[in-house]
């Protein structure tokens, strides 16, 4: 099994480009996650999908959507990139519906220039 | 309110014991958790404790609950220098999906 895998690990993008972040798993998780980290900061939550079909805000979710694609994939969608998005993604997944232990992916690092 | 804090920084010595602290604010949290993450990398899941325990133990690794308190900690024995990394703990409501973290513990163990 790979676990979570996201995709691209490193991005570099103009102010009010677009791009998408990619997430799978392949662990048959109900739910999923986008994080985002900042120094000196714990994770952030910024929109979470309790199971396909189905998508929620998170903590922090201006500037950002999501799509549940199918049971396996989550993606995170700047529509118009800003320097304050400038952080490391997180993607996770975790089994049942209310989480039990979330498993992450390794990261998107995303600057935003 | 929802508040999860550490403290920022602990050096030890290899060998040395090293505990991790973490203060949280919600008396209904049923799961604790600890994560490490090393260098340009995700979160690995360390372990976790249920609410309605006191201790959990898993080989080198104790984890201590106070929920008088609302004080978790982390004990690793004989620190080894590939424990540096960063340590997070978080907590979950039974009744909500969203992990609270911390904003991290940077241990670094010295040769």
């Amino acid at each position: 099994n790979a676990g979570v895998t996201q995709t691209p690990k490193f991005q570099v993008l103009k102010t009010g480009q677009s791009m998408t972040l990619q997430c799978a798993q392949d662990m048959n998780h109900n739910s999923m996650y986008w994080y985002r980290q900042d120094p000196g900061m714990g994770l952030r939550l910024i929109y979470y999908s309790a199971s396909e079909g189905t998508t929620d805000k998170g903590e922090v979710p201006n500037g950002y959507n999501v799509s549940r694609l199918n049971k396996r994939e989550f993606s995170l969608r700047l529509e118009s990139a800003a320097p304050s998005q400038t952080s490391v993604y997180f993607c996770a997944s975790s089994e049942r519906r209310g989480g039990d232990t979330q498993y992450f992916g390794p990261g998107t690092r995303l600057t935003v220039l | 309110g929802e508040d999860v804090e550490q403290s920022l920084f602990l050096s030890v010595r290899e060998g040395d014991s090293s505990v991790i602290n973490c203060t949280y604010t919600d008396s209904s949290s049923t799961y604790l958790y600890w994560y490490k993450q090393e260098p340009g990398a995700g979160l690995q899941l360390l372990t976790y404790i249920f609410s309605n325990m006191d201790m959990k133990q898993d080989q080198r690794l104790t984890v201590l609950l106070n929920k008088k308190d609302k004080h978790l900690s982390l004990r690793i024995a004989d620190t080894q220098t590939g424990d540096s990394a960063i340590y997070f703990c978080a907590e979950r409501m039974d009744s909500s999906y969203k992990l609270i973290f911390g904003s991290g513990t940077r241990l670094l163990v010295r040769p």
